[in-house]
């Protein structure tokens, strides 16, 4: 049972373009949402997070916006950059032991 | 600082064989746990620990065997390898167990079971 749905396996965008990641959710204990980039043969790196008694958080050219009656969050990236060109993770915590549950990962390429 | 370092980067096993996977980290984390990715299935919990001495069973732990008797050294064990286990796996640390803290990766190691 996937918890964490990332339904998107990749998306293709035009350098300068907008960046649109999706992530959907089932388990309404989860209160806190983050998101990992990841470069072929290097561990997760983390990107940005949110509360969620918070529905928008930015961080320079990332935004992650969460609608929790949706069970719904995306990550923005304005504008995009071939350095972008990543594995992105989404990963949901629930629990005081930061057990994360994650995504399966959206493959995103940048194109110049 | 070194941060999270794996060792090793690639392993082929044969069927039935034992290993450890190393993990270390010199950021003094308390919270280190260790995940597996398979494609298709994003990163799944095998095995985590709040600090030495004590370790707790994630999401998949079948056929893996974990301790931790320092605070920078958690390793994974697999005890008799399958195919089935045939995937990349990472090591996290994170200053405390909350889950609002940063998880801290290593590189992973490759692991192949013929």
């Amino acid at each position: 049972d996937q918890q964490v749905k990332q339904n998107s396996p990749s998306l293709s965008v035009q350098e300068g373009r907008i960046s649109i990641l999706n992530c959907d959710y089932t388990n309404s204990m989860f209160d806190y949402f983050l998101w990992y980039k990841k470069y072929p043969a290097e561990g997760p790196t983390f990107l940005i997070s949110i509360s969620s008694i918070k529905d928008k958080n930015e961080d320079g050219r990332f935004t992650v916006f969460l609608n929790k009656s949706a069970k719904h969050l995306s990550l923005h990236i304005v504008p995009s950059q071939p350095g972008d060109s990543a594995v992105y993770f989404c990963a949901a915590s629930g629990t005081s032991y930061g057990k994360l549950t994650f995504g399966q990962g959206t493959i995103l390429t940048v194109h110049p | 600082n070194a941060g999270v370092t794996q060792t090793p980067k690639f392993q082929v096993l044969k069927t039935g064989q034992s290993m450890t996977l190393q993990c270390a980290q010199d950021m003094n984390h308390e919270y280190m746990s260790w995940y597996r990715q398979d494609p298709g299935m994003g990163l799944r919990l095998i095995h985590y620990s709040v600090g030495a001495g004590i370790t707790d069973q994630g999401e998949v732990p079948n056929g893996y065997n974990v301790s931790r008797s320092t605070t920078e050294d958690f390793p994974l064990r697999l005890l008799s390898a399958a195919p089935s286990q045939t995937s990349v796996y990472f090591c996290a640390s994170t200053l405390t167990p909350a889950g609002t803290d940063t998880q801290y990766f290593g590189p992973g190691t490759r692991l192949t079971v013929l």
